[in-house]
């Protein structure tokens, strides 16, 4: 079974561009969550997607942050305009269907963006 | 509010001594999950455990064991006979029940096993 993989692993942008992250959970995983670790600081939630809709989003930095998940396959997190704060390892993670219960979070390799 | 601390940063041993990890969290439900993720040098972060906080037994998994007890909140993180392939960082983090169970995460420890 594939894992969670994000793509690309490495981006380098400079202030201002816009990037665009990619998220694919694993086959069947309804769930699929977004983090953020900044360099020397904790891995932080961004939001959780069930299938294709928003269901926490409340860590989302600031409206320069989108993200999609259309069908409720894989997601996509942009950030335009991009700031130098919004360095650090974004990483997705995906889960079965909890029904109230936390399944396991199950996390791909991160991408790693760097603002210069 | 939700809070994880791991309080030692980095931890460096020689092969075959045991370490533990510690984790202390704070959490005003009743209902919570504890986990535990390592993550080594290729990035991502790989589950190790999850616990609810009605479960305080002590559970062993090879030379893993982790120690969860709800009196002092902690839910320390052992590896006997450390190993070379032991080094990377290791991650405490905590659920509570209900909403979207996103992970709250401590700081991180590194660990660096030396042969």
């Amino acid at each position: 079974e594939a894992g969670v993989t994000q793509f690309p692993s490495h981006s380098v942008i400079e202030k201002g561009q816009t990037v665009t992250l990619r998220c694919d959970p694993i086959s069947g995983h309804d769930n699929l969550y977004w983090y953020r670790r900044v360099m020397g600081k904790e891995i932080k939630f961004l939001l959780h997607f069930v299938k294709e809709s928003k269901q926490d989003e409340s860590g989302m930095p600031n409206n320069r942050f989108l993200a999609e998940r259309t069908g409720g396959t894989y997601s996509t997190l942009k950030v335009q305009p991009a700031e130098l704060e919004d360095s650090g390892v974004y990483f997705c993670a995906s889960s079965q269907d909890f029904g109230g219960y936390p399944y396991e979070q199950y996390f791909g390799p991160g991408t790693r963006l760097t603002v210069t | 509010a939700q809070k994880v601390t791991q309080a030692q940063t980095e931890i460096s041993v020689v092969e075959k001594e045991d370490v533990t990890l510690d984790c202390v969290y704070e959490t005003r439900d009743t209902t919570y999950y504890l986990f535990w993720y390592k993550q080594p040098p290729s990035g991502e972060l790989v589950f190790l455990i999850r616990r609810n906080s009605f479960d305080e037994q002590n559970e062993i998994s090879g030379r893993y064991s982790w120690n969860f007890q709800k009196s002092t909140s902690s839910f320390n993180f052992t590896i006997t006979a450390s190993q070379v392939v032991d080094s990377a960082v290791y991650f405490c983090a905590l659920s509570e029940e209900g909403g979207s169970e996103k992970l709250v995460f401590g700081k991180g420890t590194k660990l660096t096993v030396n042969p």
